[in-house]
């Protein structure tokens, strides 16, 4: 999703449904995606990667899709639990560059 | 835990003052990063160490200096800062000199600028 202004995106599920986190790229030249999970008060922390000559990875319990034809990349989270409730971030970098820049984050609200 | 260390957690700082930002990590990264995040805002990229050598500085303002002393230590020097410089202040470590690999985020420096 994209943000207006100073609000998140957010998307609420309920507990043990699946979540699907969206992110759109610009740069075609981009060749690695990273998800990032940020809680409130902490750092991002690393959740999955992915290379742009795949479509599909698989973590536990989380799985990134990478469609570059669009330029989008998601974010399936399985069974979602309290726990998952934070920012998610996807972050890119082109070829052969030091130059990891995020996304607009998506806030991940998970309720009972 | 994260394996990236930063102090101050919290800082406030008149416009006048000196202060320092510190980094440290003991993974035997080769690469070094400063990051600057606003409220709801991303991360945005500040400065780049490949090897103890700067690589990337994103057109930011001088009144910030960052310093590399040794593979394991990053501080960025504050000096003559603005209100608006307000912001958690992110450092972050990579493997690779080549930035292909996962960076490894520490909890944040908060700064406010009075």
């Amino acid at each position: 999703g994209e943000s207006v202004g100073l609000h998140l995106p957010t998307l609420s599920v309920q507990e043990g449904d699946n979540s699907i986190i969206n992110c759109a790229y610009s740069n075609s030249a981009s060749d690695y995606f990273i998800w990032y999970k940020q809680e409130s008060g902490k750092g991002p922390q690393f959740i999955i990667d992915i290379r742009s000559n795949m479509d599909k990875r698989q973590g536990q319990r989380v799985t990134v899709l990478l469609n570059k034809t669009v330029k989008h990349l998601s974010l399936q989270i399985a069974a979602t639990q309290p726990g998952d409730s934070a920012v998610y971030f996807c972050a890119e970098n082109g070829y052969n560059t030091d130059k990891l820049i995020f996304g607009t984050g998506t806030r991940l609200q998970v309720f009972p | 835990d994260t394996e990236v260390t930063q102090t101050p957690k919290h800082l406030v700082m008149g416009m006048t003052n000196k202060k320092s930002l510190k980094c440290e990590q003991h993974m035997g990264h080769r690469a070094m990063y400063w990051y600057k995040q606003k409220a709801k805002k991303p991360p945005e990229l500040m400065f780049v160490y490949s090897y103890e050598k700067l690589s990337i500085n994103e057109s930011v303002p001088s009144r910030f200096s960052p310093e590399c002393p040794n593979s394991s230590l990053l501080n960025l020097h504050l000096h003559a800062l603005q209100p608006e410089d307000s912001a958690l202040y992110l450092c972050a470590s990579s493997r690779q000199h080549e930035h292909t690999g996962e960076l490894f985020f520490g909890e944040g420096s908060r700064l406010t600028v009075l």
